[in-house]
């Protein structure tokens, strides 16, 4: 089964700034990768799917590239809403998630 | 409103049972299939299984074959996860999940609705 790793597991960043997220997979998914944001106590929220597409209503400083088994997502000028846990996923192959805190 | 709603909090002793139901609105609940993830406190998501909802067909993840059952219900548009033998480690949150299944790409399916969860919490 495909492993899906996740890099850094803590990004610590000031508002305004660029966020960069990794997401690495074991063996080629092609273009097949979303990424979901997860604040506490809610549901994972979809945010790119098919690598790079932004889902519905989903603000364009989000932005994911990437493919066959590198994966970036990008935050262009981090807001407060976007301090949360941000996790890939392929098939049924969830990465451990990335936290984004207020440095 | 394109919605999934969850059934309430569960608390169950060791070796018990429970099922948790996730009902859809605002869309064709067999045009899309159904997908159930777990979140153990403080932890990532983990995939349990899928079920189409027009045939009944389901798939389980390794971990849990044996121990979980999902089934649907059309008349309702409500489906359901039942996980049985139940131990302290399968405290978590249960969501369901709708998935998209890309026409060109049928394994890059994503999930893009959520229910709100279900607190599962076994305890003696």
């Amino acid at each position: 089964e495909i492993v899906m790793t996740q890099s850094p597991a803590t990004l610590s960043v000031s508002p305004g700034e660029r966020a960069t997220l990794s997401c690495r997979a074991s063996q080629s998914v092609s273009s097949n990768l979303a990424w979901y944001q997860q604040k506490p106590g809610q549901a994972p929220r979809l945010l790119i799917y098919g690598a790079s597409t932004r889902a519905t209503g989903i603000p364009a400083r989000f932005s994911g590239s990437g493919s066959g088994t590198e994966f970036t997502l990008t935050i262009s000028s981090l807001q407060s809403e976007d301090f949360a846990v941000y996790y890939c996923q392929q098939w049924r192959t969830f990465g451990q998630g990335t936290k984004v805190e207020i440095k | 409103q394109v919605q999934l709603v969850q059934s309430g909090a569960e608390v169950k002793k060791p070796g018990a049972s429970v099922k948790v139901s996730c009902k859809a609105s605002g869309y064709t609940f067999t045009s899309y299939y159904m997908h159930w993830v777990r979140q153990a406190p403080g932890q990532g998501l983990e995939w349990m299984g899928i079920i189409n909802p027009s045939g009944g067909s389901t798939s389980y993840a390794q971990k849990f074959q044996g121990r979980v059952t999902m089934t649907r219900d059309t008349s309702t548009s409500t489906v359901y996860m039942e996980l049985s033998s139940l131990r302290s480690e399968d405290t978590a949150v249960y969501y369901c999940a709708r998935a998209v299944v890309p026409a060109a790409s049928p394994g890059g399916w994503y999930f893009d609705l959520w229910g709100r969860g279900t607190l599962v919490t076994v305890s003696s």
